[in-house]
């Protein structure tokens, strides 16, 4: 059973464009999102989070959007750069929980030179 | 300067082996999970402990029994190994069980069993 989901297995983009990335999310304990970036064998690495608190969070080229009553996240990389082609993780956990993050299964990005 | 590092990055063997795989943080983390991902690409945890002490275990099988010798270190150790354990397994520690506290993962170990 699937509490996140990443519906787009796959997105392309060309350099310089917005890539957009969705998340969606069944479980309303969840107050607590990240996402993560994976290169091939490589671990996957954080790259931004946000509380449920707040409905966005910015850090350089990437924001996070949430929408609580839709639960429904994304990922906004803007301008996209040909390094940022990487498996994107969607996860979820509870604040005060064991810190037992629940993953989507991913979204590959390409950015196209 | 590797954070999170597990060993080994490959392993192969046959059905109905016992293998282990070792972790080691230097981050000063008080948590560390295992994690296995499928052949779906789908992460989902294994077990947690912090300083030492189990938190979280998923449904596993008996057949898998982690070890944390000390806060630095979560080892996995598989008997009679499966064909379905076949999978990547990524180790990660957070500096606390804080659900806002990222974890970061190793490289992964690919097991694949014959």
């Amino acid at each position: 059973d699937q509490q996140v989901k990443q519906n787009s297995p796959s997105l392309s983009v060309q350099e310089g464009r917005i890539s957009i990335l969705n998340c969606d999310y069944t479980n309303s304990m969840f107050d607590y999102f990240l996402w993560y970036k994976k290169y091939p064998a490589e671990g996957p690495t954080f790259l931004i989070s946000i509380s449920s608190i707040k409905d966005k969070n910015e850090d350089g080229r990437f924001t996070v959007f949430l929408n609580k009553s839709a639960k429904h996240l994304s990922l906004h990389i803007v301008p996209s750069q040909p390094g940022d082609s990487a498996v994107y993780f969607c996860a979820a956990s509870v604040w005060s929980g064991a810190n037992n993050l629940f993953f989507g299964t991913g979204t590959r990005l390409t950015v196209i030179p | 300067d590797t954070a999170v590092s597990q060993t080994p990055k490959y392993l192969v063997t046959q059905m109905g082996n016992d293998k282990s795989i070792k972790c080691e943080q230097n981050l000063g983390h008080d948590t560390m999970y295992w994690y296995k991902q499928d052949s779906k690409k789908f992460l989902k945890i294994m077990f947690s402990y912090n300083n030492k002490e189990l938190i979280i275990n998923e449904t596993v099988p008996n057949r898998f029994s982690p070890k944390s010798p000390d806060k630095a270190h979560l080892n996995l150790h598989i008997n009679s190994l499966e064909l379905g354990d076949s999978a990547v397994y990524f180790c990660a520690s957070s500096q606390d069980t804080a659900g806002s506290q990222p974890q970061h993962f190793g490289d992964g170990t690919r097991l694949s069993i014959l």
